[in-house]
Parts: structure tokens; C-alpha cells; sequence
């Protein structure tokens, strides 16, 4: 089945850095690889995807970038605020019809 | 729109006893899928269910664990004889009908299970 290993595990940047995380997937039938950001005690919310015909994707200081060949994707923050703190999962889907497989996920920390 | 609920939003349950979650998708979705989130860990894949049919059950543990979406009502997932292991957040997700390839899915708020 799809392995999806996420570092690093935490992140700690000052306000206005940039931040970034990467994914590396095992199943090369993967073709869609969303982004969850978590907070403590709340539900993961969906902040960007991208499917596997696309390089790049942004939204906003959001984006995600995926190299098929080497089977990885990152997720890339700008102008990072306090409120980006919070835990991010990475995903891939090889099924087709959307059963994730998740990495274990970064704390991101973003100091004033 | 009113968004993924799932109920209860905690619940506590002693060993050996049995535990019931609820998840009711997004008006419009009918597909819901059922994940296991152990503390400081992702998201486990247990089970993807369309209306009356289950589809993939490949993550759900083959004993003391089942799934069901009947044509009315929200989706269940039901834990039998309980065990400490099973303490956990259990997610409920919803997605749209399937075209080609997957969909989004969102995120109900979880149930947070304790077994004592």
C-alpha cells in the first residue's frame, strides 16, 4: 500500500519567514496529494490540493509544488503569521476515489 | 451549508462495553469516510462508505469494528467490547459524488473516545 513519510516534524519560524514541508510518497499510482492544517482540538481543514497532471499550485502565500518523478511534494508558506501555528498533514491518494493515506505530520510554530 | 457533524463530540466508555459514533456528511455528499487519529499521530485510513455499500473496509481492524450508511440517516461506526487501544479521535470525512479520480473531502470535528 502508499507510505507517505512528512518532515520535518516540527518547524519554529519568525513572523514574516517563509516556511517549508516536505512528502515523499511510495505508490506511484498516487494522483491527488491534499494539505490538512490542524489545530488543537479541531477538526483538519483542507487549505490547498493538487493532482498529479499539475506542477504547482498557489493560493495566496499558500503553494504546493510536485515532482512525479522523485515522488515528492512540498508545501510552501509566506509571510508566515502567528495564526499558521498549528500541525500539518500532508496526503496522497492512489485508490482514485480519495482514501488518504497521511503522513504523520509538522508542527509549525510561528513566533511574533 | 451546514458542515461534516458527528456526535458524540466525546465519549467515555469502560472496557468491554460497546461505543457508537454518528457521522452525518455535507448536504450533497454521499460518500463518507471513517479515519483513526491516535494522539500525536496522523490520520489512519478505516473505512470508505457509500450509501448502503461498503466500498473499501481495508484499514478497519476485522474484529469489534463495523460500518454502516443506510439509506436514511447518518453513518455509524460502531466499536464492540472496548479496549484501551481503541481510545482515540475517530474522523469522519465527506466528499461529493466521484467523477474521475478523487475529490475533497472535509472534515467533521471528531469524536474523542476514552476508554477507562
Amino acid at each position: 500500500g502508499e507510505n507517505v513519510e512528512q518532515h520535518p516534524s516540527t518547524l519554529s519560524v519568525q513572523e514574516g519567514d517563509s516556511a517549508v514541508i516536505k512528502c515523499t510518497y511510495s505508490d506511484s499510482a498516487s494522483n491527488y496529494f491534499p494539505w490538512y492544517k490542524q489545530e488543537l482540538g479541531k477538526r483538519p481543514q483542507l487549505i490547498i490540493d493538487i493532482r498529479s497532471n499539475v506542477g504547482e499550485k498557489k493560493d495566496q502565500r499558500i503553494a504546493v509544488t510536485l515532482n512525479k518523478t522523485a515522488k515528492h511534494f512540498s508545501l510552501h508558506i509566506t509571510e508566515t503569521q502567528p495564526e499558521d501555528s498549528a500541525v500539518y498533514f500532508c496526503a496522497a491518494d492512489a485508490s482514485g476515489y480519495s482514501t488518504l493515506t497521511f503522513g504523520k505530520g509538522t508542527m509549525l510554530l510561528v513566533s511574533p | 451549508n451546514a458542515g461534516v457533524m458527528q456526535n458524540p463530540r466525546h465519549l467515555v466508555r469502560r472496557r468491554g462495553q460497546e461505543a457508537r459514533l454518528r457521522c452525518s456528511p455535507m448536504k450533497g455528499h454521499s460518500h463518507v469516510y471513517w479515519y483513526r487519529q491516535l494522539p500525536e499521530e496522523g490520520l489512519k485510513f478505516m473505512v470508505y462508505l457509500q450509501k448502503e455499500n461498503i466500498i473499501d473496509e481495508s484499514g478497519m481492524p476485522k474484529e469489534r469494528f463495523s460500518a454502516e450508511f443506510p439509506k436514511e440517516g447518518p453513518s455509524i461506526l460502531r466499536i464492540q467490547q472496548v479496549v484501551r487501544g481503541d481510545s482515540a479521535a475517530y474522523f469522519c470525512a465527506s466528499s461529493p459524488q466521484q467523477g474521475q479520480g478523487a475529490t475533497e473531502q472535509y472534515f467533521g470535528p471528531g469524536t474523542r473516545l476514552t476508554v477507562t
